[in-house]
């Protein structure tokens, strides 16, 4: 795979469910971020991870947000208790390196809270 | 303020004419300055990226900065209806890898 992936690529919930997205970063890439981009909006940071650093949650919503990395590789984000306001594009991005490096973006999960 | 504006609205240009996007940024600890182009329903790609004063140039694109300004701005010369897109202004400050974007500028281009 030459670049990133994401899945699901579509995800309708209901209400109050828990939902599950994944981002399988491009080879090699040790640092990993996600965004969320909504309607007619720009995107929004979330979270970011470094190789084995602690990593960087200051754009996580609220505490139903949480993103986890396995192996320095594939992360999934997890939202509990979906809310309306939660619909939205998820997209992941990765990146050589850290320190300004260029940021290549999945294909994103459209997210519909209903 | 926000950390990243494009305030324009959506810009109609003909084709093979200059379409011009402006971004300013409020950190002037900004260190890398990146355009996005983002097709409708599709995810952000690379168009350029630019570290130092002044213009850097690739293919039909210019992208030109001042940090004294805090402004980046974006020229697509020749623009094609392939160039019609939202294009997102994204910054990054030294030691913070996140990426701030702007709300992307819209361009039209009317064949």
């Amino acid at each position: 795979g030459a670049g990133v992936s994401q899945s699901p690529s579509n995800k309708v919930t209901e209400k109050g469910k828990d939902v599950e997205l994944r981002c399988d970063p491009i080879s090699g890439h040790t640092a990993l971020y996600w965004y969320r981009q909504s309607l007619g909006q720009g995107l929004e940071f979330l979270i970011y991870f470094q190789g084995n650093s602690a990593p960087d949650k200051s754009g996580l919503p609220s505490d139903r947000f949480s993103a986890e990395r396995t192996g320095g590789s594939v992360s999934t984000l997890t939202i509990q208790r979906t809310q309306q306001e939660d619909s939205a594009v998820y997209l992941c991005a990765s990146s050589l390196g850290a320190k300004q490096e260029t940021q290549y973006f999945g294909p994103g999960t459209r997210l519909l809270v209903l | 303020q926000k950390e990243v504006e494009q305030n324009s609205g959506p810009l109609s240009v003909p084709e093979g004419a200059i379409a011009s996007l402006n971004c300013t940024y409020s950190d002037r600890g900004s260190q890398s300055f990146f355009w996005y182009r983002q097709y409708s329903g599709k995810s952000p790609e690379l168009i350029m990226f630019i570290y130092s004063n002044g213009d850097k140039e690739d293919g039909r694109f210019t992208a030109q900065l001042n940090k004294a300004s805090q402004y980046v701005s974006l020229l697509i010369r020749d623009s094609q209806p392939s160039d019609s897109a939202t294009y997102l202004c994204a910054v990054n400050r030294q030691g913070n890898n996140r990426l701030a974007f702007g709300k992307g500028n819209q361009v039209v281009v009317i064949p």
